[in-house]
């Protein structure tokens, strides 16, 4: 079975500064991994995947993440927030050969304070 | 916007009542998933609905059951509600069967239970 940690429930980040959201997870075979984003009062919106090939995956709004498999983790980073990012922001995974259930973590809220 | 409709947006109902949540998938999408967001189990995969027919089944409670019609549209059946079955109910759909790097998110329906 596989399961998705964020180490961090919640990171407080002053507006400019650069963050990085933790994400570890635990699978017997290849996975997917994505990362959500979700707004006050909102759904879910991807942020970014790692299907495979460059562990370096670039997504929307200036984020990026990479991908560990060594140390199974996918780190979610951005050189600058902007107090439009505080949000609510998942690690998800996905079995290859299951392909139909995303297993999510408990959630990081990141806090932009000006 | 993710093109995935769910209504309504608010339910507010008494215990031991029953409910139908209604998602519409994105245009073209054969695949339709469940997920419940709660305070004390997070996000959790409730079910998976292809082309009208049950392909993947998560911690989906007896008292819940969801069907995938032909026009695509699904809906969730939750009864004999409890105060711990408040949530938020989101929907996702992708193209294909194990199209999970592909899916979107609807807004979702937060439903409270009194």
């Amino acid at each position: 079975a596989q399961s998705v940690t964020q180490l961090d429930s919640q990171v407080p980040v002053f507006e400019e500064a650069p963050v990085e959201l933790r994400c570890n997870y635990s699978s017997s075979v290849s996975v997917y991994l994505f990362w959500y984003v979700q707004y006050p009062n909102q759904g879910l919106q991807l942020l970014l995947k790692y299907l495979s090939g460059s562990t370096l995956v670039k997504g929307i709004n200036g984020f990026e993440a990479e991908f560990n498999k060594s140390q199974t983790s996918f780190h979610l980073r951005k050189p600058s927030v902007h107090i439009s990012d505080t949000a609510e922001y998942f690690c998800a995974v996905s079995e290859l050969d299951a392909g139909n259930m995303l297993t999510f973590g408990g959630g990081t809220r990141l806090m932009v304070k000006p | 916007d993710s093109g995935v409709t769910q209504t309504p947006k608010h339910l507010i109902t008494a215990t031991g009542q029953r409910v139908t949540l209604r998602c519409s998938p994105r245009s073209g999408d054969l695949s339709v998933y469940w997920y419940q967001q709660s305070l004390d189990q997070g996000l959790q995969f409730l079910i998976q609905y292809y082309n009208g027919e049950e392909r993947a089944k998560g911690n989906i409670l007896e008292r819940f059951s969801a069907q995938q019609f032909p026009d695509l549209h699904s809906e969730l059946n939750l009864s004999s509600l409890e105060l711990g079955d408040s949530a938020l109910y989101f929907c996702a759909s992708s193209p294909r069967l194990g199209g999970l790097s592909e899916a979107f998110f609807g807004q979702g329906t937060r439903l409270t239970v009194v």
